[in-house]
């Protein structure tokens, strides 16, 4: 069974400017997640999908991020515009009912 | 709010030596209690949960985890540890409603063979 696949997987840019990330999860699963993990922390939820719709975004910072989940398989979490406290490593995990979650390999994200 | 305590920021043992990594979880109500590990340059993979029923759960390369709800505890153990063991170990608690997973900070092992 394939895993959740993410890309890029590393991704420098400068503040200001706007970076996407991609995530393909599991066949079949219908929950998605989006996960923050900053350096020496803990993964931080930022939104849940179940199919294509949210089911959890209160800690997205939705001035700057957003993301979608189109037709309830892939899903792309963007920056616009990025801030340096925005670099962390970006996981998407899914997952084939609420209680176990597979995550992917993760996105690096340095803005400078 | 619901959150995850991991103490243990760094542990170094050498090969053989018993491991026993704390977690504390905050909320009060049905727990659903996870550890994940995230070996060197790999993404995060289940060790073990708990859901109800025997507090000793046991899962993957000998890793165990009791449930005390009375110390609001959920530690990992292992008798022997190996230089494979050398990872970051995450204890998470699952949400109430949306079903998504409160981290604790992480514990960094590092097994000296």
């Amino acid at each position: 069974e394939a895993g959740v696949a993410q890309s890029p997987r590393y991704k420098i840019i400068e503040k200001r400017q706007s970076v996407a990330f991609w995530c393909n999860p599991i066949s079949g699963h219908a929950t998605l997640y989006w996960y923050q993990q900053i350096l020496g922390q803990g993964p931080k939820l930022l939104i849940q999908f179940q199919n294509n719709g949210v089911v959890d975004d209160s800690q997205l910072p939705k001035d700057r991020f957003s993301a979608e989940r189109l037709k309830g398989v892939d899903s792309t979490l963007k920056i616009q515009p990025a801030k340096l406290e925005d670099s962390a490593v970006y996981l998407c995990a899914s997952s084939p009912s609420s209680y176990e979650q597979y995550f992917g390999p993760g996105t690096r994200l340095t803005v400078t | 709010a619901q959150s995850v305590s991991q103490h243990n920021h760094h542990v170094i043992l050498s090969e053989a030596a018993s491991l026993e990594l704390g977690c504390n979880y905050s909320y009060g109500g049905t727990v659903n209690l996870f550890w994940y590990v995230q070996y060197p340059g790999q993404h995060l993979q289940l060790l073990l949960k708990y859901f109800s029923g025997d507090p000793l759960v046991k899962g993957i390369k000998g890793f165990e985890a009791e449930f005390i709800k009375s110390k609001f505890s959920f530690n990992l153990r292992k008798p022997s540890v190996q230089w494979s063991d050398t990872a970051e170990y995450f204890c998470a608690s699952l949400g109430t409603g949306a079903n998504n997973l409160f981290f604790g900070t992480g514990t960094r092992l590092t097994v000296i063979p």
